[in-house]
């Protein structure tokens, strides 16, 4: 099975403090995504990579940046957390290239409050 | 720039009873993929049913079916024999027949099971 890892499942952080927030996926996927989980607002995408050191943003990403230095781990950094970033995170990774009907597979989620 | 639209925030069934949830999108592309996946209690996101565009013939997954009139954008869920472990938020989804592009996510419609 898939499995998209995210290091923390809730997190509490100051606010002015920088944040990582790590993905791990080990099914060699080139494809991952950042997504941001707000009640009423769906998922927004924060990044996406679809290689190593390639990075496009996404609807949302001010406040953000990503690091992809190794095909299976994705990160999300918050420079500054300011209270507006309260929410949760979501990573996902999926395979590229041809196989362009394959969903995506998602982490567990990251519950950040930044207080 | 792609949309996807989930009118209803909320739904709900009684258990055994059938359900249909919508989904509407907006494109000017001619083949594409829609997706509906399930979000539980539990955060894990799992794909339920997909779709591509080029086919005519309506995606099954056991109690899962979906209902994909193209020339009216409509993707819409029907999930027959309801049981309370389909309770769930719900998100439609669209993605692009581009190499590496991006998921569009819908806001969701949660899905109660009444007993």
């Amino acid at each position: 099975d898939v499995k998209v890892t995210q290091s923390s499942r809730y997190l509490v952080k100051r606010t002015g403090e920088k944040v990582f927030l790590e993905c791990v996926q080990d099914m060699d996927h080139e494809n991952m995504f950042w997504y941001r989980q707000d009640p009423g607002l769906g998922l927004r995408l924060i990044y996406f990579s679809y290689d190593v050191k390639m990075k496009e943003k996404g609807d949302i990403p001010e406040g953000y940046s990503v690091s992809r230095e190794k095909k299976e781990r994705f990160s999300l950094i918050l420079e500054s957390a300011s209270t507006n970033q309260t929410s949760m995170y979501l990573c996902a990774s999926r395979v590229g290239g041809e196989l362009m009907n394959t969903e995506a597979f998602f982490g567990q989620g990251t519950r950040l409050t930044v207080v | 720039a792609q949309t996807v639209t989930q009118s209803q925030p909320e739904m709900s069934v009684q258990e055994a009873e059938t359900v249909t949830l919508s989904c509407t999108y907006d494109t000017s592309e001619s083949d594409y993929y829609l997706f509906w996946y399930k979000q539980p209690p539990s955060r894990q996101m799992i794909l339920v049913i997909r779709q591509e565009a080029y086919k005519q013939q309506n995606a099954t997954e056991n109690r899962f079916s979906v209902n994909f009139q193209k020339a009216a954008k409509s993707f819409s869920l029907k999930i027959s024999d309801s049981q309370l472990g389909d309770a769930a938020m719900y998100f439609c989804a669209y993605r692009s027949m581009n190499r590496d592009d991006k998921i569009i996510f819908g806001k969701g419609t949660r899905l109660h099971i009444l007993p």
